[in-house]
């Protein structure tokens, strides 16, 4: 079965620092990952998504194929960036989206 | 563009009674949603796909008697749950494609906070 993992629930940097947010999928075709993100009191939207290859609010993520990962990263994170990041995979042909278990990023002052 | 709006926000029933949660899409047409759980703290699991003028197609383990899906127009579905107990109180969340645009992308309403007395 096709699986999505996010090793940390919890994430907690300082303002300014770098940030990294760990997923890993299991899917033997060519997979499309996307992260979501959920602010608080928020709806789940959109962040960005593999086959892009964009920037949005300072994050980038690449799929590396050969480790089966799609972090996501910024180099200089804000107290805005305080959130739910969930990273999901695609099932080809169903279009259902597997998501993994979510990171609670927290942006310290 | 591209809104889903996810109706009502909240509701608390008695146990026994039944349920109706409405998913639009406001500003496109969706010939397929979908309708996810999410329990506290955990990951949102897909319930169900709803395809427009078909039946909707269940994941594994997800009664369909329980959680009846009506797809009944381009940019209405309803998620029913039946005869709700205690166990069903949950957060229900839907999404929708617009094949306008790319044609993987979700957009997820609000979602419902199910509460069963």
């Amino acid at each position: 079965a096709q699986r999505v993992t996010q090793p940390e629930k919890l994430l907690s940097v300082f303002k300014g620092a770098p940030v990294e947010l760990k997923c890993n999928y299991s899917y033997s075709g060519s997979p499309e990952l996307f992260w979501y993100v959920q602010y608080s009191r928020q709806r789940l939207q959109l962040l960005l998504r593999h086959i892009s290859r964009e920037s949005i609010k300072g994050f980038t993520a690449d799929l590396n194929k050969g480790e089966t990962s799609f972090h996501l990263k910024k180099p200089f994170a804000q107290e805005e960036d305080s959130a739910m990041y969930y990273c999901a995979s695609l099932i080809q042909g169903a279009q259902k989206l597997v998501f993994g278990q979510g990171t609670r990023l927290t942006i310290n002052p | 563009g591209a809104v889903v709006s996810q109706h009502p926000s909240w509701v608390i029933c008695k146990s026994g009674t039944s349920v109706k949660i409405e998913c639009r899409s406001l500003d496109f047409q969706a010939t397929t949603m979908f309708w996810y759980r999410q329990f506290p703290k955990q990951s949102l699991m897909l319930m169900a796909t709803s395809n427009e003028g078909s039946k909707a197609t269940y994941e594994q383990g997800v009664e369909k008697d329980k959680f009846l899906i009506n797809h009944a127009s381009l940019t209405l579905s309803t998620l029913t749950v039946t005869s709700a107990h205690p166990e069903d109180s949950s957060f229900y969340i839907c999404s929708a494609r617009d094949l306008r645009k790319a044609k993987n992308i979700q957009y997820f309403g609000a979602g419902t906070r199910l509460s069963v007395l």
